[in-house]
């Protein structure tokens, strides 16, 4: 089955414009979550949206927002760039509760890469 | 709170030797475990998972992990390393319930070199 969609994989910004990347997940997925890649930071959680309600939300400033589609397909926006938002975001699809083994298992995208010059 | 610590971010080892990369959690409630790879310029891909139902688990590529309770560790091995292995891998936790199945809390990755 496709995997998890994420587009644009490339992008490149000026300091305070703003960006929107989308993510369309898995069939049958009800589950979306977002992480930030930083070389400094690592791999941060952004949030996670679950039938189309924001369900946790990590530690981002609000210019940081998401919103998902009743298809589940989701995008995340950042307002006003900062040099700092720089990064790779990461979606994951998942079923968004227990499977069988009680986990819950993300599967990645490939990244959208966005540069803030 | 959960954590995890990933014992060295590089680690360089020959062809054909064994890969063993470190991970240590900390959660307050019964942790799910995960390792996943990650090739340049591409996502995550998942190697392996804890769930409880058995401390050694074997994953793809020839990867294993073993839970450990008591040091609180789930390390990584391969018994042959192989030229394709070079890449990050990240350790991952999660706890089940509510509002934590979409969030992990990642280590901070270790980067595999194979050396011919």
């Amino acid at each position: 089955k496709a995997g998890v969609t994420q587009t644009p994989r490339y992008l490149i910004k000026t300091r305070g414009q703003q960006v929107t990347l989308s993510c369309s997940p898995i069939s049958g997925h009800r589950s979306v979550s977002w992480y930030q890649q930083t070389p400094g930071q690592g791999l941060q959680f952004l949030f996670e949206y679950f039938s189309e309600t924001q369900r946790n939300k990590g530690n981002f400033p609000g210019r940081f927002s998401g919103r998902q589609f009743s298809n589940s397909r989701s995008e995340m926006n950042v307002s006003t760039l900062e040099l700092g938002d720089s990064a790779l975001y990461l979606c994951a699809s998942s079923l968004g509760t227990a499977d069988f083994s009680g986990a819950n298992v993300l599967t990645f995208g490939a990244g959208s890469r966005l540069t803030v010059l | 709170a959960q954590s995890v610590t990933q014992l060295g971010s590089h680690v360089s080892v020959s062809e054909g030797a064994l890969v063993l990369l470190r991970c240590n959690y900390s959660s307050s409630v019964p942790p799910y475990l995960f390792w996943y790879v990650q090739y340049p310029n591409q996502g995550l891909q998942l190697l392996l998972k804890y769930t409880s139902a058995a401390t050694l688990v074997k994953g793809i590529n020839g990867f294993e992990a073993e839970f450990k309770k008591s040091e609180t560790s789930f390390h990584l091995t391969k018994p042959s390393a192989h030229m394709s292995d070079a890449a990050e891998y990240f350790c991952a936790v999660s706890s089940a319930g509510g509002t934590s199945y979409g969030k992990l809390t990642f280590g901070q990755g270790t980067i595999l070199t194979v050396h011919p």
